[in-house]
């Protein structure tokens, strides 16, 4: 089991440029999760999916922020057009149903200079 | 509105003494609740949690107090290890399947 899966590990962009993170989920988990981690919030949920649909995406910021789940192995989470206040570390994690918390990948560290 | 609030950014400990890290939540529907550990450059991993409809729960040098009345939970460590430095977040859930977090604490423990 390789766990939970993000790329890249780390992104540096300039302003105004469009960012795709993705993640590839653990096998057989039906939810998958985007979080943001920053210093004055702390770990945020973003959106959630289960069974590849999107199901709660009130965390979203704005517009510029959008997800997708194609199928059950992979994720993308790409912000258009990019900002400096969007810098932070973006995790993905899933789960299955029955499970009481989730596997977290290992971060992307976004920067937007 | 912050609905899982960890008040205290950073606490430091001696080696050997117990660490006590503190959680508050606001929502009286949280059905369980977990810490989650997280070092530089890795995602969080699940240490423990507690349901509920428990007050206490025990995983070898960990124990997780639930005190619903004042919707309060904490974390100790007994004894603590420099290997425990890391940033532990408090976490809710039963609102459906997701989990709402708190802003973590970063606990550094001194040897």
């Amino acid at each position: 089991d390789a766990g939970v899966i993000q790329s890249p590990r780390h992104e540096v962009t300039e302003m105004g440029q469009e960012v795709t993170l993705r993640c590839k989920p653990i096998s057989g988990h039906d939810y998958l999760f985007w979080y943001r981690q920053t210093m004055m919030r702390g770990l945020e949920l973003l959106i959630y999916f289960n069974n590849n649909v999107p199901i709660d995406d009130s965390g979203m910021p704005e517009d510029r922020f959008s997800a997708k789940m194609p199928n059950a192995s992979f994720s993308t989470l790409k912000i258009q057009p990019s900002e400096p206040r969007d810098s932070a570390v973006y995790f993905c994690a899933s789960s299955r149903p029955s499970d009481y918390g989730y596997t977290f990948g290992s971060g992307t560290r976004l920067t937007v200079v | 509105d912050q609905q899982v609030k960890q008040n205290s950014p950073s606490l430091s400990v001696q080696e050997g003494r117990i660490s006590i890290l503190n959680c508050d939540y606001t929502n009286s529907m949280f059905d369980y609740f977990l810490w989650y550990k997280k070092y530089p450059a890795e995602g969080p991993t699940f240490l423990i949690s507690i349901s509920s409809i428990k007050d206490k729960n025990e995983d070898g040098r960990f124990t997780v107090f639930l005190n619903k009345s004042a919707k309060h939970l904490s974390l100790h460590i007994v004894p603590s290890q420099p290997g425990d430095s890391a940033v532990y977040f408090c976490a809710a859930g039963g609102l459906g399947n997701k989990l709402v977090f708190g802003a973590g604490t970063i606990l550094r423990v001194k040897s």
